[in-house]
């Protein structure tokens, strides 16, 4: 069974820009989490969907980072414009049910604002 | 608010040694505690968690760690590491009725020959 699946691996791209990242989910997870880490520190958690809905989206930073989740399948998340202080990795995380069942993580997207 | 701490960024220690990972947590609600781990170049693991009932885990490979409510404090242990544990390690807390995770700074553990 294919895990969590996040893409690219890496993104370098200049202040201003837009980037999107994607995460594609272990199937028939409902749950989807985005979390992330800035350099050196810990992991803050950003949303999730449970399928297409956003159940909870309060640690999204601002209205420059937008998620997705058409079909409850994948998801993406896009920032734009992208800031300097948005550097960091980002975390795609799924579970199949709601609870403290196992949150299974994807290796994350680097992304670096220059 | 909760919050995850992790006072050890990095731990060194040789091959067969013992290793202990400290984190404390602060809370004012029933909380569920989570380890994961990051081995290089791949997502985050879940080591081992609790939810209820026995305040002392354990891992498949040999980690436990032991919940204490008074002191509030997860820490992870193992008696005897290996080079294959040289990896980072996350404690996370979660609380009922929500499902997202907050996580401590991260330990780099780092196993010597």
């Amino acid at each position: 069974e294919a895990g969590v699946t996040q893409f690219p691996s890496h993104s370098v791209i200049e202040k201003g820009q837009t980037v999107t990242l994607r995460c594609d989910p272990i199937s028939g997870h409902d749950n989807l989490y985005w979390y992330r880490r800035v350099m050196g520190k810990e992991i803050k958690f950003l949303l999730h969907f449970v399928k297409e809905s956003k159940q909870d989206e309060s640690g999204m930073p601002n209205n420059r980072f937008l998620a997705e989740r058409t079909g409850g399948t994948y998801s993406t998340l896009k920032v734009q414009p992208a800031e300097l202080e948005d550097s960091g990795v980002y975390f795609c995380a799924s579970s199949q049910v709601r609870g403290y069942n196992e949150q299974f993580f994807g290796p994350g997207t680097r992304l670096t604002v220059l | 608010a909760q919050s995850v701490t992790q006072l050890d960024s990095q731990v060194p220690v040789f091959e067969e040694a013992p290793v202990e990972l400290r984190c404390n947590y602060s809370s004012s609600v029933s909380v569920y505690l989570f380890w994961y781990v990051q081995y290089p170049n791949q997502g985050l693991q879940l080591l081992l968690k609790y939810l209820s009932g026995s305040t002392l885990v354990e891992s498949i490979n040999g980690f436990e760690a032991e919940f204490n409510k008074s002191q509030t404090s997860f820490h992870l242990r193992k008696p005897s590491v290996h080079i294959s544990d040289t990896a980072e390690y996350f404690c996370a807390v979660g609380r009922r009725g929500t499902d997202k995770l907050i996580f401590g700074t991260g330990t780099r553990l780092q196993v010597f020959p």
